[in-house]
């Protein structure tokens, strides 16, 4: 079965540093998203990616962030300069459309 | 906004027993409500949903119910099996390809 993967598995980086979120979604799929869980709490939606746009945003999804689709298979989110509560897990999702999400495994990013 | 409430937080149960998860969504124009099973470190994954159209939908020990009216849907997990423990999340979405919103979770454990 096809699977949405997600690189690195684990990122170390300084406050102030940029990094990058990479994810491949299931390539049939039309819509693309990323979700954000600081451990133990619940699933934060960032942002929706369609037809080479984003559909929508959260509050969380401020200026400091981005998403890009630099190819027709990956799908990337920055983060400009990171801040200590940037610290989550960051998973991308992706559906054909009206269908369930199918979740990557998740980056676990760490901000020191 | 939209919001989904979800409770309890946590849940012990003998196996054997049964166990349900509710959860009350804002959005009215909700129509799509699936269950996610998250195990600590992994990713959610899907175990059953159902659309508006739909009051029950159940799968082997697995069912879900929806009450439009009272805007609210719970999830019962029946002959429960230590490896049902794990985060349990009901999520709420309003368009075809829309943000999924997630409930805040729920903490299963079945104790053997």
């Amino acid at each position: 079965e096809p699977e949405v993967t997600q690189t690195p598995s684990h990122q170390v980086t300084q406050m102030g540093q940029e990094v990058i979120l990479r994810c491949v979604p299931i390539s049939n799929h039309l819509y693309f998203y990323w979700y954000r869980q600081i451990l133990g709490q619940k699933v934060e939606f960032l942002v929706s990616f369609y037809n080479n746009e984003i559909s929508e945003k959260s509050e969380i999804f401020d200026d400091q962030f981005s998403v890009e689709r630099p190819d027709g298979s990956n799908f990337t989110l920055k983060i400009r300069s990171t801040k200590l509560e940037d610290s989550a897990m960051y998973f991308c999702a992706s559906t054909p459309g009206d269908s369930p999400l199918h979740f990557g495994n998740g980056t676990r990013l760490t901000v020191t | 906004g939209e919001n989904v409430e979800q409770h309890p937080s946590t849940l012990s149960v003998q196996e054997g027993d049964s166990a349900v998860i509710k959860c009350t969504y804002s959005d009215s124009a909700s129509n799509y409500f699936p269950w996610y099973k998250q195990e600590l470190g992994k990713r959610p994954q899907l175990i059953i949903d159902i659309r508006s159209n739909v009051g029950e939908k159940k799968d082997q020990r697995i069912a879900v119910t929806l009450n439009k009216t009272a805007k609210h849907f719970s999830l019962h997990i029946t002959e429960t099996q230590p490896e049902d423990s794990a985060v349990y999340f009901c999520a709420g979405r309003s368009i075809q390809g829309g943000k999924l919103i997630f409930g805040q979770g729920t903490e299963l454990s079945v104790k053997p």
